[in-house]
């Protein structure tokens, strides 16, 4: 079936610190899938962080960064030094691309926790 | 910009009790969504709706039942709340049906059953 994995947390790092959460995805219902990162800050909902609908395309924001390979069905999120507003929960979506559903499917999140 | 609007915020119910959760957005998005989410675990879809008056199943819709009554809000209800369930209720709206579509969340309703 369709499913994300990722990194389990919570991981906790240093300020200026670089990270990596990984995820990875199997789409064996998806013929085009698109790859989402969520992020659910303390006290806030959960919003986009990123999106890449091409494989082999990067998406960045706020520093963040994630290349979609459709070969190692991967999607991790990296950032070369975090800060300590970064701390937050982080979901990897699976995503139908030609698909017109809207479902997403959500890895179980990762809490990051970035100390001073 | 918009917002999603959940109520309530807080659902205490007993076993059994059929419970009410609703959504409203502001977006004037077509799609809005219905997902549940349990302690360290990830969201998992319950219904959506691609327009007002339409309903689709997700992975988890039994137990559920959903009403899109006009384009801006969606509610969802628990027929038979289960003892000791507790969970958080996410509800979701884009812009379209699309895979591709940004979805934006609403702060969530929190459920609780005694």
């Amino acid at each position: 079936g369709d499913s994300v994995t990722q990194t389990e947390g919570p991981v906790t790092v240093s300020e200026s610190e670089s990270l990596i959460i990984n995820c990875t995805y199997s789409a064996t219902s998806i013929a085009y899938p698109n790859l989402f990162w969520y992020v659910r800050y303390p006290g806030e909902g959960l919003q986009l962080l990123l999106k890449v609908i091409t494989a082999g395309q990067k998406g960045s924001s706020r520093g963040f960064e994630a290349t979609y390979n459709k070969e190692t069905t991967s999607f991790h999120l990296q950032k070369a030094s975090v800060q300590e507003s970064d701390s937050a929960v982080y979901y990897c979506a699976l995503g139908e691309g030609a698909g017109n559903t809207g479902k997403l499917i959500f890895g179980l999140g990762t809490t990051l926790q970035v100390q001073p | 910009g918009g917002i999603i609007t959940q109520t309530p915020k807080f659902l205490i119910g007993q076993e059994g009790q059929k419970l009410t959760l609703k959504c409203q957005q502001n977006f004037n998005h077509d799609t809005m969504y219905w997902y549940r989410q349990d302690s360290g675990k990830g969201l998992r879809l319950i219904y959506y709706s691609i327009t007002e008056n339409d309903l689709q199943k997700g992975d988890l819709s039994e137990g559920y039942d959903a009403s899109r009554e006009k384009k801006s809000s969606f509610s969802l209800t628990v027929t038979s709340a289960q003892k000791n369930e507790m969970a958080v209720f996410l509800c979701a709206s884009s812009i379209r049906d699309w895979g591709y579509a940004e979805q934006f969340f609403g702060p969530g309703t929190r459920l609780t059953v005694l």
